[in-house]
């Protein structure tokens, strides 16, 4: 079965502490993508990567950054975190060139708390 | 801007009614997909839709994309409580970018 791997499911941090969120998929997928979700907000694109090495913004890059060394690992980095980061924070995958291409496969999601 | 809106935001319906979700772009599509999250879960894929004016039906879920492939909309017959969840759909403008709109949250009364 197809799966997107979270390292965490629950984080608490303090402002300005460097987070790490991995994420890891077993589908050899090209693309991945970071979301974050929000109530009343729906899910915003944070970043994604098409490729190894490659990475694209999405809506709502400021303040993250990701990496992406290998193509089953997508990280996203909160260089100082911050209160207004608190959020749900979803990973997901997705193929491209084949049947069922650019369907997003999501891991079970990251709640980060910022204090 | 590339824009979608999804309303409504928040759906209470009794069991057994029936429940719409719709979502308007200010552009054209390239394709558009639906997703379902239950509570406490991850979203799920649920359809893709690409040509214009396509309908698809999975048992109680009627998919429809506008034949300006600009509006889509998901309508569930007759609820049941695993009907539960946020629905968002997923509008795709022409490049690998996958963004969603807010979601319609159903919730259902016994």
């Amino acid at each position: 079965d197809v799966k997107v791997t979270q390292s965490s499911r629950y984080l608490v941090k303090r402002t300005g502490e460097k987070v790490f969120l991995e994420c890891v998929q077993d589908m050899d997928h090209e693309n991945m993508f970071w979301y974050r979700q929000d109530p009343g907000l729906g899910l915003r694109l944070i970043y994604f990567s098409y490729d190894v090495k490659m990475k694209e913004k999405g809506d709502i890059p400021e303040g993250y950054s990701v990496s992406r060394e290998k193509k089953e690992r997508f990280s996203l980095i909160l260089e100082s975190a911050s209160t207004n980061q608190t959020s749900m924070y979803l990973c997901a995958s997705s193929n491209v060139g084949v049947p069922g291409a650019n369907v997003l496969t999501f891991g079970a999601g990251s709640r980060l708390t910022v204090l | 801007g590339q824009q979608v809106m999804q309303i409504p935001q928040y759906q209470h319906v009794q069991e057994g009614e029936d429940f719409t979700t719709y979502c308007n772009s200010s552009t054209t599509l390239s394709n558009i997909q639906w997703y379902k999250q239950r509570p406490g879960g991850h979203p799920v894929f649920l359809i893709q839709l690409v040509k214009s004016g396509e309908v698809k039906k999975q048992k109680r879920l009627t998919f429809q994309f506008g034949e300006a492939k600009k509006n889509s909309s998901l309508h569930i017959t007759a609820t049941q409580t695993t009907d539960v969840g946020t629905y968002f759909c997923a509008p795709n403008f022409g490049n690998e970018k996958l963004t969603f709109g807010t979601g319609t949250r159903l919730t259902i009364i016994p």
